[in-house]
């Protein structure tokens, strides 16, 4: 049974970078797209963009001049940074994966979510 | 502003049905059908009960269904349960980027 992990700083300082990583275990990384979505507090989700495993990327064009996407299938990992973060980036940052056969949705298997506080 | 409309919240009592729209345009539900609706309880992460209009998921059960019809998707929930109160969101793909979207999210009371 697959399962998603994400991994990260909880804080990130204004104007800084947010990194973080979401491991697959229970399966390969290989032939799915995988994707990060976000959800602000008390709001509802946002999609973030997908990575595929040969590396070619897909970004919400809401963000893509700060998001970049990447995956190491030796890992079993794929990772996201987002700079040039304000307090509005300040979320619960989930990484899931679509449905075989599929780039997007839907998503049928999430990691639990990393809460992300943006403050000095 | 969500893309998708949804009511801000539904209730129902035990044993009831209850019915949660999704009002969209011709470019994510009215023009293709891939619907998904999401269950998240708080402090989880989403959990995908409908996907393509009406599938379910396995292990789902089948008190949940899905149906379309022109630009609105609707989740009906029967024999409402306790378990069932949560937070539901709906999902479509689109058309023009960002090629996936949401709604506002409904919470479901079971009162």
């Amino acid at each position: 049974q697959v399962q998603l992990q994400e991994s990260g700083p909880g804080l990130v300082k204004p104007s800084e970078t947010l990194s973080l990583t979401c491991t697959v275990s229970g399966d390969s990384i290989s032939t799915f797209y995988w994707s990060w979505l976000r959800q602000p507090p008390g709001r509802g989700l946002e999609w973030i963009g997908y990575v595929y495993y040969t590396g070619s990327t897909n970004y919400n064009s809401s963000l893509k001049s700060r998001v970049t996407l990447s995956v190491d299938t030796s890992k079993n990992h794929f990772s996201l940074k987002l700079n040039s973060v304000t307090a509005a980036d300040t979320a619960v940052y989930y990484c899931a994966r679509a449905k075989s056969g599929r780039s997007y949705v839907p998503f049928d298997v999430w990691g639990p979510g990393t809460m992300v506080i943006v403050s000095s | 502003q969500s893309a998708l409309t949804q009511p801000a919240s539904v209730s129902g009592s035990p044993g009831q049905s209850i019915t949660i729209s999704c009002t969209g345009t011709s470019s994510d539900v009215g023009g293709y059908n891939f619907v998904s609706w999401y269950q998240q309880h708080p402090g989880k992460a989403p959990k995908v009960m409908i996907y393509d209009v009406s599938d379910r998921p396995s292990g789902v059960s089948d008190r949940f269904s899905g149906s379309k019809s022109g630009y609105t998707a609707s989740l009906t929930i029967s024999g409402l349960q306790a378990e069932d109160e949560a937070d539901y969101y709906c999902s479509s793909y689109t058309s023009v980027i960002p090629h996936v979207v949401f709604g506002g999210g409904t919470k479901l009371t079971v009162l």
